[in-house]
C-alpha cells in the first residue's frame, strides 16, 4: 500500500522564522511528488518534483526531492501570517495521488 | 489555464435524499478525474478514479452503489451521494488530470455537504 508521511503534523512559529516541512514516502511506481497549500478550500498547487536534487523555488518557498532516501522537504523563509495553512505532500504513483496527513502551519505575528 | 469548477459549493440536504455534485474542467480536457473526501482536520482521501467513458475505480471501503460516479464527457464528472446520511457530511473535492505526460492534478474548489 502506498504511504506518505509528513512531519511535523503541526508547527507554530513567529513571523520571520524559517520553517522546514518534511515528507517521506513509500510507493510503487513513483512518478512525482507534489506540494500543495490548503487554506479554507481546496488545495492550491505549489510544486511538482520529479528529479532528485533539483531545487524548485518560488519566492520564499523552495522544495527539493531525494529519490534515493525517498523524501522531500519544503522550506519557507521569512514566514508571514499569510503562510498559515495546511501544507499537503502527495505522491503520484501511476495515475493515483496519495496524500500525506498534512502539516498545519501557524505563523503568529 | 487549468481551471476546475465544482457545483454546488455547499449543499444541505435531509437524510435519505440524494445529492449530485458536478466537477467540470473549464479550459482543458480531463481524461481522468478523481474524487476525494476530506473530514475536518484530516487529509484528502481518494474515493474513486474515473476515466472518461468507462466505469469508475473505487478505493477499498468506498461503496460504489452509494457514491455514483459518472464521467460522460472529457469536461464533466458527477458524484451522486445516494440516500445520504449525516455521516456522509464532509468536504468533497474533485480533481482533473489532462492525461498524456501530465502528472499534475488540478483541484476544484470543493463542495461542503451537510446532511441533516
Amino acid at each position: 500500500e502506498d504511504k506518505v508521511v509528513q512531519s511535523p503534523l503541526s508547527l507554530v512559529v513567529h513571523e520571520g522564522d524559517t520553517v522546514t516541512l518534511n515528507c517521506s514516502y513509500e510507493v510503487t511506481n513513483f512518478r512525482s511528488l507534489l506540494w500543495y497549500k490548503q487554506e479554507k478550500k481546496a488545495p492550491t498547487f505549489l510544486f511538482m518534483l520529479t528529479s532528485s536534487g533539483i531545487e524548485k523555488k518560488s519566492g520564499r518557498l523552495s522544495s527539493i526531492l531525494d529519490k534515493k532516501e525517498l523524501f522531500s522537504i519544503l522550506n519557507i523563509t521569512a514566514t508571514q501570517t499569510g503562510d498559515s495553512a495546511i501544507y499537503l505532500c502527495a505522491v503520484t504513483s501511476g495515475s493515483r495521488l496519495t496524500f500525506g496527513e498534512g502539516t498545519q502551519l501557524t505563523v503568529n505575528p | 489555464g487549468a481551471v476546475v469548477s465544482q457545483h454546488p459549493s455547499w449543499v444541505i440536504c435531509k437524510s435519505g435524499t440524494s445529492v449530485k455534485i458536478e466537477c467540470r474542467s473549464l479550459d482543458f480536457q480531463a481524461t481522468t478525474m478523481f474524487w476525494y473526501r476530506q473530514f475536518p482536520k484530516q487529509s484528502l482521501m481518494l474515493m474513486a478514479t474515473s476515466n472518461e467513458g468507462s466505469k469508475a475505480t473505487y478505493e477499498q471501503g468506498v461503496e460504489k452503489d452509494k457514491f455514483l460516479i459518472n464521467h460522460a464527457s472529457l469536461t464533466l464528472s458527477t458524484l451522486t451521494v445516494t440516500s445520504a446520511h449525516p455521516e456522509d457530511s464532509s468536504f468533497y473535492i474533485c480533481s482533473a488530470r489532462a492525461g498524456g505526460s501530465s502528472y499534475e492534478q488540478y483541484f476544484g474548489p470543493g463542495t461542503r455537504l451537510t446532511v441533516t
